[in-house]
């Protein structure tokens, strides 16, 4: 079954640099995913995608800050220079044959 | 500017049915993939469901909690997606979402809520 584990929260101090993980299930560690930023009572924004190799195509506008890496089954988001704006809910998604799309439970990130 | 505007949102009771509206603009309509994505109160994304272009056959698929209840449909001359949702739920109860690419979401609209209550 193709699921994804997010951390529930998370946090790091202003100026400071986080690393966000999402992993993947077992059997299911070459797969892709996607990273998405949903501030308060606003709608997600996609912020990139993720290869397994840690290449990434980030969306348009997305600052440098943010970046992605991988290792294995495990996915990384870290955003670097964190500001009060950053502070929001961290989606990973991944999709699959016959499956469709898949989210993980997210992360609630604090900007302290 | 890719925009998507979602609407038709509104307090429904529980086996009722509402049709959710997505326009946009923006990008080239006829030739994206589109989604619906929910979002109970408090709690995370759920991927609804999805329709493919019609130069990609235009077919859809769904998740389990709405298949055979809800139908993802699309009108390329008015750039709208659409979400039929028949025979609600109280678990149906969310902010809905549309959403365009293939396999992962790439923009996203603001959202309308359904709330599905007696």
């Amino acid at each position: 079954q193709l699921v994804l584990t997010q951390s529930p929260s998370a946090s790091a101090s202003l100026g400071a640099s986080v690393k966000l993980t999402c992993t993947l299930s077992s059997g299911h560690s070459s797969y892709a995913i996607a990273w998405h930023q949903q501030q308060p009572e606003k709608g997600p924004r996609y912020l990139m995608k993720l290869n397994s190799d840690g290449s990434h195509n980030k969306g348009d506008g997305i600052p440098d800050r943010f970046s992605g890496s991988s290792s294995g089954a495990e996915r990384y988001l870290t955003i670097s220079t964190l500001q009060s704006e950053d502070e929001a809910d961290y989606y990973c998604q991944t999709w699959g044959t016959g499956i469709g799309w898949v989210f993980g439970g997210g992360t609630k990130l604090t900007v302290l | 500017e890719v925009q998507l505007v979602e609407s038709g949102g509104g307090l429904v009771k529980p086996g009722g049915s509402l049709r959710l509206s997505c326009a946009a603009s923006g990008f080239t309509f006829n030739n994206a993939w589109l989604s619906w994505v929910r979002q109970a109160p408090g709690k995370g994304l759920e991927w609804v469901g999805r329709i493919r272009s019609k130069a990609d056959g235009g077919t859809t698929d769904y998740a389990a909690p709405g298949k055979g209840r809800f139908t993802i449909l699309r009108d390329d001359s008015k750039n709208t997606l659409y979400l039929q949702m028949n025979s609600l739920k109280s678990e149906d109860t969310a902010v809905y979402y549309c959403t365009t690419g293939d396999s992962y979401g790439t923009d996203w609209g603001q959202g309308t809520l359904v709330t599905v209550s007696s």
